[in-house]
């Protein structure tokens, strides 16, 4: 079974400081993973995704997030945070061989401080 | 845009009420998926469809009835629904049920009164 737990699910940050959102994953085979961001109002949208290649994934709008297998996690990281990046933030899981049953987690909401 | 589109975006009904969400990708992909999503909670897989055909169904109950005409159009039946079910419900798709991929449409907000 696969799980996904993000640590906080609140994050604020001041303008042009670094955002750093943390992603465990619980998985007993190689997974797919992914962030995926979500505006007011709006359907989840992808931000990147890991599929076995590289372990460092570049996203859209800056973002980006390093798979580390010993350590279980695909933290989303930017170096410098916009006031447009203000959204809710979700991780989520697949196995590979089953890719119809994605593991989301609770969410970490992204406040950007003026 | 993300080419998955969902209608109604805000509906409101009594407990015994029938009403029905639709979801239309344009995307041509072949599997479909209702997911709810509830404040504080990760998102729940309510459905899943490829090619038409139902893969998936994580013990929902029988008050929602999906139905997959094509692998363009989803829709979720609603009948007799509880407060507990209001919720945004949120309809993707993928290139097929194995990708690891998923496109939202922007949701239906349900309101059960």
């Amino acid at each position: 079974a696969q799980s996904v737990t993000q640590l906080g699910s609140h994050v604020s940050v001041s303008e042009g400081a670094l955002v750093l959102l943390r992603c465990n994953y619980s998985s007993s085979v190689p997974p797919y993973l992914f962030w995926y961001v979500q505006y007011p109002n709006q359907g989840l949208q992808l931000l990147l995704k890991y599929t076995s290649a590289a372990t460092l994934v570049k996203g859209i709008n800056g973002f980006e997030a390093e798979f580390k297998k010993s350590e279980t996690s695909f933290h989303l990281t930017k170096p410098s945070a916009h006031m447009s990046d203000a959204a809710e933030y979700f991780c989520a899981v697949s196995d590979r061989r089953t890719g119809n049953q994605f593991y989301f987690g609770t969410g970490t909401s992204l406040t950007v401080i003026p | 845009e993300t080419g998955v589109t969902q209608t109604p975006r805000h509906l409101v009904m009594g407990m015994t009420n029938k009403k029905s969400l639709k979801c239309e990708q344009h995307l041509g992909h072949n599997a479909m998926y209702w997911y709810k999503q509830s404040a504080k909670k990760p998102l729940e897989l309510m459905f899943v469809y490829s090619l038409e055909e139902r893969v998936e169904n994580n013990s929902v109950p029988s008050r929602f009835s999906p139905e997959c005409p094509n692998s363009s159009h989803l829709f979720l039946h609603l009948h007799t629904l509880q407060p507990e079910d209001s919720a945004l419900y949120l309809c993707a798709s993928s290139r097929d049920s194995y990708t690891g991929e998923l496109f939202f449409g922007e949701g239906s907000r349900l309101t059960v009164l």
